[in-house]
């Protein structure tokens, strides 16, 4: 069974541009968060998905925005880029939208210049 | 904002020896602990998923207590092994209506076992 799968792997981008991250979680699996990773710092949640609805949104502006599809994929969209928004981003799966087991993809590792 | 705090930040240890960690965090509204090892270029791997107050959890030379009155749990390697090396991250989930679903991580941290 594929495990969490995020694309692309690495990303450069420019300050100013847009970028949109893809993220497929486990087969059977309805729920996707989205996590962001700087330097330093522990993973930070941005969204929670499930079942196509938005459940939750952390402390992140309205550049951030996400939507999940009728086959559980979800895209993380970034609008105006910031070099502050350079970061590892972490997409996780689950089966519900509070029960235990969270599978992590191996991120996309997004580079503002 | 909800800290988890964990300590060391790093660790060097030599094959064969024992070590351990700490992840503190606020014990009100306290609903589940994790524990994931991260190694680079990987996504995170679950190791434990933690609940009731006293609960101890093992697999294989790693094992893990918590105490949610206290708020903290502990990592505790036996044995270190060069794969061992490692980000250890601890995470939280807070039984706060609307929040429930989100994880709040620590830092990590970053052990390397020398051979």
């Amino acid at each position: 069974d594929a495990g969490v799968t995020q694309s692309p792997t690495h990303l450069i981008k420019t300050r100013g541009q847009q970028v949109t991250l893809r993220c497929s979680p486990i087969s059977g699996h309805k729920s996707v968060s989205w996590y962001q990773q700087v330097l330093g710092q522990g993973p930070q949640f941005i969204f929670q998905y499930y079942e196509k609805e938005e459940r939750g949104r952390g402390n992140f502006p309205d550049r951030f925005s996400a939507r999940q599809f009728p086959n559980y994929s979800s895209e993380l969209n970034v609008n105006a880029l910031l070099l502050g928004d350079s970061a590892l981003y972490l997409c996780a799966s689950s089966a519900g939208t509070s029960n235990y087991g969270y599978t992590f993809g191996s991120g996309t590792r997004l580079t503002v210049v | 904002i909800l800290n988890v705090e964990q300590s060391p930040q790093s660790l060097h240890v030599q094959e064969g020896d024992s070590t351990n960690f700490t992840c503190s965090f606020p014990s009100s509204n306290f609903y589940a602990l994790h524990w994931y090892r991260w190694e680079t270029a990987k996504s995170p791997e679950a190791l434990f998923v933690m609940t009731l107050n006293g609960d101890e959890k093992k697999k294989g030379r790693i094992s893990a207590t918590l105490n949610t009155k206290e708020g903290y749990s502990y990592l505790y390697i036996k044995g270190s092994q060069p794969e061992d090396s490692a980000t250890y991250l601890c995470a939280i989930h807070v039984n706060r209506g609307s929040t429930l679903g989100r994880l709040y991580f620590g830092r990590g941290t970053q052990l390397t076992v020398w051979p």
